[in-house]
């Protein structure tokens, strides 16, 4: 039972590139969160998915999109990378009817 | 809308003393009130919630509703609470059931 696995850990982009920031679980949980953190904001919703095959925008969903073709996987794409992106990446997922959040570890992004 | 708001970014103690940080929220409805941690270089954990008056690791947490604060206290601090702590509300379930957190406090501990 790995938990909340995010890959990677750490990426560096130029302004203008694209990629996918991946997170997955292995509990079965039908919400999942993306969250991004940053230094006197806290952490800020970007999408988040309450099953699969639905997704809703969060508090900050510019710039992002996201896909839950799976219960365990649910990706986020920065489609045009900029440097107000940098920040650390946090997924998250729960059970209905539960309610702590398991996190992930993060991923610490750097656009430049 | 909800908002969670912390209005102490940075909190500074002595070990032994007493440690209080403050979270004030706004939602129309029904919240569940929570404190999540997270140590240095670890991923965010849940502390505590307001629905089940526990105590972890000696802190506590009152809701409030009149006051809408739902203040983290302990009353003796170790140098192994230095961590930062957001305060969290989720709302119903027609929400998403939607985590909004506030904007931490860092919490320093010292011998």
């Amino acid at each position: 039972n790995a938990g909340v696995t995010q890959t990677p850990k750490f990426q560096v982009l130029k302004t203008g590139q694209s990629m996918t920031l991946q997170c997955a679980q292995d509990m079965n949980h039908e919400y999942m969160s993306w969250y991004r953190q940053d230094p006197g904001m806290g952490l800020r919703l970007i999408h988040y998915s309450v099953g699969a095959g639905i997704t809703d925008q969060g508090e900050v969903p510019n710039g992002y999109n996201v896909s839950r073709s799976t219960t365990e996987d649910f990706p986020l794409r920065l489609l045009s990378a900029a440097p107000s992106q940098t920040s650390v990446y946090f997924c998250a997922s729960r059970r209905a009817g539960s309610y702590g959040y398991t996190f992930g570890s993060g991923t610490r992004l750097t656009v430049v | 809308a909800q908002r969670v708001t912390q209005p102490e970014k940075l909190l500074s103690v002595f070990k032994g003393a007493p440690v209080e940080l403050k979270c004030n929220y706004s939602y129309s409805g029904s919240p569940e009130l929570f404190w999540y941690v997270q140590y240095s270089r670890q991923r965010l954990q849940l502390l505590l919630r307001h629905i089940s008056r526990e105590s972890i690791k000696g802190f506590t947490a009152d809701l409030n509703k009149g006051e809408t604060s739902f203040h983290l206290k302990k009353p003796f601090a170790q140098e192994e609470d230095s961590a930062m702590y957001y305060c969290a509300l989720r709302g119903g379930e027609t929400s998403g059931s939607r985590l909004t957190f506030g904007e931490g406090t860092q919490l320093t501990v010292n011998p």
